[in-house]
């Protein structure tokens, strides 16, 4: 079936470094890519999403680009921020309708 | 800006007990979901509802649990006779259409002792 796999965390950053979390899916048909963040204590948050190959989300200075060849789909942030600190999980969705979800990647960023 | 809500926030239940998880879909949307989230675990699938019926459930979901509209607002899960293994958060979930975002709930965090 569809799955999602996603980098092992925790990932820890000093404040204004360079983000990658690295995604990857094993999809039958051409699924939706998200990405969905959990702040300390809170539900989980839509952060960008891409519907189709070369697609880019983007949102709050968050990246990811839709790579059908290399089934991806990587988070990446210029400059992280303490306030970004969080569980970031990848996601896809289904042709009928429900969403995967990769393990999470915790997230530290130190000031 | 339209939200999905979920009531309580945290259950605390004792095994074998009965509990209610509520929660109201953003309205107008047509696709409703449960998922749950062991403690540092991956979110996990449970069920999907569509058109007033089941449209999906994972091998989690068992004969212990079960889904209703009751009132075309409301969407409920209930869990017949809790085992401690249940206790997770449990995230309630909206799409307007197939294949669009979902829109997910607070959670209820249910502890069951």
């Amino acid at each position: 079936g569809d799955s999602v796999t996603q980098m092992e965390g925790p990932v820890t950053l000093s404040e204004e470094a360079f983000l990658t979390i690295n995604c990857t899916y094993t999809a039958t048909g051409y699924p939706s890519l998200f990405w969905y963040v959990q702040y300390p204590g809170e539900g989980l948050q839509l952060l960008l999403k891409a519907t189709k190959a070369d697609d880019k989300g983007s949102n709050k200075g968050f990246e990811a680009t839709y790579r059908k060849e290399t089934t991806s789909f990587h988070l990446e942030k210029g400059s992280v921020q303490v306030s970004d600190s969080a569980v970031y999980f990848c996601a896809l969705g289904e042709r009928d309708d429900k969403i995967i979800f990769g393990k999470g990647t915790r997230l530290h960023i130190l000031p | 800006e339209p939200e999905v809500t979920q009531t309580p926030s945290h259950q605390v239940t004792q095994m074998g007990q009965e509990v209610i998880l509520r929660c109201v879909p953003i309205s107008n949307h047509l696709y409703f979901y449960w998922y749950r989230q062991i403690l540092g675990q991956k979110v996990e699938f449970l069920v999907s509802f569509y058109n007033n019926e089941i449209s999906e459930k994972s091998e989690i979901f068992d004969d212990q649990f079960s889904v209703e509209r009751p009132d075309g607002s409301n969407f409920t899960l209930k869990i017949r006779s809790t085992k401690l293994e249940d206790s997770a958060m449990y995230f309630c979930a909206s799409m307007p259409f197939m294949n669009t975002e979902a829109f997910f709930g607070q959670g209820t965090r249910l502890t069951v002792v």
